[in-house]
């Protein structure tokens, strides 16, 4: 059973880019969330998505978006990206909302130069 | 708003030696509190979900125990291989999905 997948999981853009992570849920699940994680910080709740949709959002701007499919894949999309953009991404899987585990991917490591 | 703290921020054990962690949290409404482990460069590990005060759940040598300010994370004769950095994290009530992660405790065990 595969669990959570991330792609690509190394990334190096430009300042003022755009990029799309993507993530495939465990089998099973229908609930993605994203998060942000700086260095030596806790992961920072980025979005929720359920039912192809967004659920809630945490204190990130407009330029993070993101998108759920059918198949319930998802993607997280970053326009005008910043220095300060550079972290590891994380995408976590969940069956429903509730507080029920979440299983995290290995997460996109992007660099922002 | 939210807020999780953790305590301490690093601890350095001798292998053998127990010891816990601490996660208080300042939320409206707990609806779950979850731990993590974190190995570096990886995606945090699922360990438990607590949902009530006076909840206990224990797997290997970890046990996690809730109550209404605060998580303990009992470590009982820690092996080097229990090294990574443990996360605390909660979910509060009324529906609402964000999950608010505290700063972690790393933890080395030394042979």
């Amino acid at each position: 059973d595969a669990g959570v997948t991330q792609s690509p999981t190394h990334l190096i853009k430009t300042r003022g880019q755009q990029v799309t992570l993507r993530c495939s849920p465990k089998s099973g699940h229908d609930t993605v969330s994203w998060y942000q994680q700086a260095l030596g910080q806790g992961p920072q709740f980025i979005f929720q998505y359920y039912e192809e949709e967004e659920r809630q959002r945490g204190n990130f701007p407009d330029r993070f978006s993101g998108h759920q499919f059918p198949n319930y894949s998802s993607e997280l999309n970053v326009n005008a990206l910043l220095l300060g953009d550079s972290a590891l991404y994380l995408c976590a899987s969940s069956l429903g909302t509730g507080a029920t585990e979440a299983f995290f991917g290995q997460g996109t490591r992007l660099t922002v130069v | 708003e939210d807020q999780v703290t953790q305590s301490p921020e690093a601890l350095r054990l001798q292998e053998g030696e127990s010891s816990s962690l601490n996660c208080s949290y300042t939320v409206s409404g707990l609806r779950g509190l979850f731990w993590y482990r974190q190995d570096p460069g990886k995606g945090p590990e699922f360990l438990f979900t607590l949902y009530s005060a006076g909840e206990e759940k224990e797997k290997e040598r970890l046990k996690a125990t809730l109550t209404k300010k605060e998580s303990f994370l009992h470590i009982t004769a820690p092996k080097p291989e229990d090294s990574a950095t443990y996360l605390c994290a909660v979910q509060v009530s009324g529906g609402y999905q964000k999950v608010t992660f505290g700063i972690g405790t790393k933890l080395q065990v030394i042979p």
